[in-house]
């Protein structure tokens, strides 16, 4: 059944070590979207990509890259440039505008 | 600068009563508005939008009214019921791709 799938649930980040979380989609969906929940808060925009090969930052992008090489794949990078990386990862999907966002279960992300 | 807000960070009910959850913008060219459910450690769930053409949408216990002169937004949840505690988020577009969410209301709703 079609969804957004995120993976791994829990990820663990060494100083100054580079992670990848990945997300897949099987709705045929253009838009895809990365947020970062912190506590008490609400959702920050990090990257977001309308097509293939190409992609725009959000409000938060500093330390964290995309890449948008298939449809159905939007793999965010936390870099060691992200100096508070601790916090809940959400990857979205949306096939148009004024269309509703679908999101993935989420990645939570903690420091060693 | 906080385009969408929500300005209750919690709000408890008793079951089996009416639950209201609001939000504010500011931004006029928002043309389209979405209420998500959120339970800890999971992503959002959709519950209902509106289109800026229309005051008001329901689904079920979920009613949206939409009120553009004042610039506020509102889910009703009637009744109420234990499952319905999580954290709702308003977010709004204005016709691009790119979504600003609220801060989110913690719903408690008490058996």
């Amino acid at each position: 059944d079609g969804g957004i799938t995120q993976s791994p649930k829990y990820l663990f980040r060494k100083e100054g070590q580079n992670v990848t979380l990945s997300c897949e989609q099987n709705l045929n969906h253009d838009a895809m979207y990365w947020y970062r929940q912190d506590p008490g808060q609400g959702l920050r925009l990090i990257y977001y990509s309308q097509i293939v090969n190409d992609f725009q930052k959000g409000d938060i992008a500093e330390g964290y890259s995309v890449s948008r090489e298939k449809k159905e794949s939007f793999p965010l990078t936390v870099t060691s440039a992200q100096k508070n990386p601790t916090a809940f990862y959400l990857c979205a999907s949306r096939a148009r505008p004024q269309e509703t966002q679908y999101f993935g279960p989420g990645t939570r992300l903690l420091v060693l | 600068d906080q385009q969408v807000k929500q300005n209750s960070p919690s709000l408890s009910v008793q079951e089996g009563r009416i639950s209201i959850l609001n939000c504010d913008y500011t931004n006029s060219m928002f043309d389209y508005f979405l209420w998500y459910k959120k339970y800890p450690a999971e992503g959002p769930t959709f519950l209902i939008s509106i289109s800026s053409i229309k005051d008001k949408n329901e689904d079920g216990r979920f009613t949206v009214f939409l009120n553009k002169s004042a610039k506020h937004l509102s889910l009703h949840i009637v009744p109420s019921q234990p499952g319905d505690s999580a954290v709702y988020f308003c977010a709004a577009t204005a016709g691009t791709y790119k979504y600003i969410f609220g801060t989110g209301t913690r719903l408690k709703v008490l058996a």
